[in-house]
């Protein structure tokens, strides 16, 4: 079964503080993973996708299928990074079904 | 000019009400998808409706009946509602049906059923 694990409820960090928030994957096919993100009061949003190999507002996301991860790094954590971040994984029949993680509050403090 | 509207944005309820959930979307995308939010903060497909056809169709009680006139609009009725339909249920479209598709939210509608 697909199934897509964000094992922090919370991750609170110190503003310039590393960030990592962790996913795993299990799924049987070539997966399509994406990080989307929901700030205070604001809607959610996709920030990147594997597929891109981007940079997003300092984010970087790199898939691993060896340990079926694709965890969300960012160097210097910022104050208004501070939201919920949930990892999602594409399904394979091309419905367009996204499976998310239960989610990860970020939370960056001065 | 909002890309995906819901409304309304809150509804409570009581229990064995009937009630509707609207969402429109303005992008001018293909497909159109429901979520359920739980109080866990857990996001789970419920539907989704490519050019007005249903194409997603998670294990939801037949109480819950998507209906898309227009490729525009998807709405969501849910029939004798109960205590455990309390959530936030969000709307969604993107472009294509396909995986690679980003996906555009509405606000969510947080149905609260006493």
């Amino acid at each position: 079964a697909q199934r897509v694990t964000q094992p922090e409820k919370l991750l609170s960090v110190f503003k310039g503080a590393p960030v990592e928030l962790k996913c795993n994957y299990s799924y049987s096919g070539s997966p399509e993973l994406f990080w989307y993100v929901q700030y205070s009061r604001q809607r959610l949003q996709l920030l990147l996708r594997h597929i891109s190999r981007e940079s997003i507002k300092g984010f970087t996301a790199d898939l691993n299928k060896g340990e079926t991860s694709f965890h969300l790094k960012k160097p210097f954590a910022q104050e208004e990074d501070s939201a919920m971040y949930y990892c999602a994984l594409s399904h394979s029949s091309n419905t367009g079904k996204l499976i998310f993680g239960q989610g990860t509050t970020l939370q960056v403090k001065p | 000019d909002t890309a995906v509207s819901q409304t309304p944005k809150y509804l409570v309820t009581q229990m064995g009400n009937d009630k509707s959930i609207k969402c429109e979307q303005n992008l001018g995308h293909d497909t159109m998808y429901w979520y359920k939010q739980d109080s866990k903060k857990f996001l789970k497909i419920m539907f989704s409706y490519n050019n007005k056809e249903l194409i997603i169709n998670e294990t939801v009680p037949n109480r819950f009946s998507p209906k898309s006139p227009d490729k525009a609009h998807l709405n969501l009725h849910i029939n004798s509602l109960e205590l455990g339909d309390s959530a936030v249920y969000f709307c969604a479209s993107s472009q294509e049906s396909g995986g690679l598709s980003e996906q555009y939210f509405g606000p969510g509608t947080r149905l609260t059923v006493t």
